[in-house]
Formats: structure tokens, C-alpha cells, sequence
């Protein structure tokens, strides 16, 4: 299995603060994504990166932010959680490079419920 | 733009039985991944294949097996003599060559009863 962890696994906030998920990874890989899997939608991409410091958006970046400072970690930040971000969050790694595509591979996901 | 469409939103089958789990993809791109994830009651999600644009060898992996069809633009994935630990919900995915991204369809979840 791909050393992939994430923090925390779940958590229960309010309407209105800040919440931060951590994706770890100890695979050295350069890219790293975070989803959202949500009933009907399947997994949707919030936001990926490409390397330190290096990021961008996916299909559902609104209300979100990510920041990677080292290789290894890769943070989400909701500034003002909302209900609608009620959801299961995945992150994922990969080694892809263009012209070659290789696999991602997923945490175990963080469950957040934002009441 | 590309696209995933799993059609099959839920699928029950009595154990043994083979079944067949349809994709259709589409992408203006000629060189494409596809790909195939297992997410069991769990909630983990475990990569099963992964399939280039340039290769339609089906393959098989002891009761899984792919159909890829580019002229249909189709990957299917059937497992045969179905057990009950084959109950997750599937994913297929796509990628193209060029993009960073991968894209998701919505998953069918199969029900193997006892």
C-alpha cells in the first residue's frame, strides 16, 4: 500500500470556522490532489498539486484552499466551512508525468461534518 | 471536454454469478489512461488496472477481467463466479495524456447476495 495518511480522519465543526485536513505521504511523489466524494457525484477534484509550492484547481475549487510547503504534505483549508462542504475528502498521490501516466493512489479519507 | 458515464447506477447479483460492470468514456485525446477503482463498505479506495490508449489487449487477473474497446469507447470490467466481498461500489476513471487530472464517473455500486 502507498504510504498515504490523512488527518484527521473525522471531525465535526460548526457553520462559519475554519477547518484544516493534512494529507501526508512518504512515497516522495510529486503530485498530490485532493477530492470530495459526495452520493451522486462520485469523486470530484478540489484542488491538485505539482510540486512545492506548485497548485491548482479542479472542478470544485470554490470555498477552498490548499498550501504545500514540503514534498511530503499537503493541506486543505476550508476558511468558513459551510454545510455544503459536508462531505467524505480524499487525497491521492501520484508520480504522473507528462507523457507518462501513472497511477494515483489514495488516502483513507477524512469523514468532515459541518453542522 | 472528457467525460465518464458508468450507467449502471446499482447492480445486485447472487453469488457466482458473473457480472459486468460498463464504461464509456470520452476524450478527444488519442493517447488516454483508463483505469479501475474498488471502493469496498470500508471506504477505502483500492486501484484495480490501469490501461493505455495504445494498448486493447484485454486482460484478466483471476476472476477480474477488462474489456477495452476503443471503437465503442469502452472499458468494461467483469468479475466472474462473483463472491460476496466483490460488494463495493467501482469507479472508472480516465486521464488524458496531456492533463494532470483524472476523471471520475459516478460509480456503480454492486450488491453480491448470498
Amino acid at each position: 500500500d502507498a504510504g498515504i495518511t490523512q488527518s484527521p480522519r473525522h471531525k465535526v465543526t460548526e457553520t462559519g470556522t475554519p477547518v484544516t485536513l493534512r494529507c501526508h505521504q512518504t512515497e516522495n511523489h510529486r503530485y498530490m490532489y485532493w477530492y470530495r466524494q459526495d452520493p451522486g457525484h462520485g469523486l470530484r477534484l478540489i484542488h491538485y498539486s505539482y510540486g512545492v509550492k506548485d497548485t491548482d484547481k479542479g472542478e470544485v475549487s470554490d470555498g477552498y484552499s490548499v498550501s504545500r510547503s514540503k514534498t511530503e504534505d499537503f493541506l486543505l483549508t476550508l476558511e468558513s466551512a459551510t454545510s455544503s462542504q459536508t462531505s467524505v475528502y480524499f487525497c491521492a498521490i501520484s508520480e504522473s508525468d507528462r507523457g507518462r501516466k501513472e497511477t494515483q493512489y489514495f488516502g483513507p479519507g477524512t469523514r468532515l461534518l459541518v453542522l | 471536454a472528457q467525460k465518464v458515464t458508468q450507467a449502471q447506477t446499482e447492480i445486485s447479483v447472487v453469488e457466482k454469478e458473473d457480472v459486468t460492470l460498463d464504461c464509456v468514456y470520452e476524450t478527444r485525446d488519442t493517447t488516454y489512461y483508463l483505469f479501475w477503482y474498488k471502493q469496498p463498505p470500508s471506504g477505502e479506495l483500492v486501484f484495480l488496472i490501469r490501461r493505455n490508449s495504445f494498448d486493447e489487449q484485454n486482460e484478466i487477473s483471476g476472476r477480474y477481467s477488462w474489456n477495452f474497446q476503443k471503437s465503442t469507447s469502452s472499458f468494461n470490467f467483469t468479475i466472474t463466479a462473483s463472491q460476496v466481498v466483490d460488494s463495493a461500489v467501482y469507479f472508472c476513471a480516465l486521464s488524458a495524456n496531456r492533463d494532470d487530472k483524472i476523471i471520475f464517473g459516478k460509480g456503480t455500486r454492486l450488491h453480491i447476495l448470498p
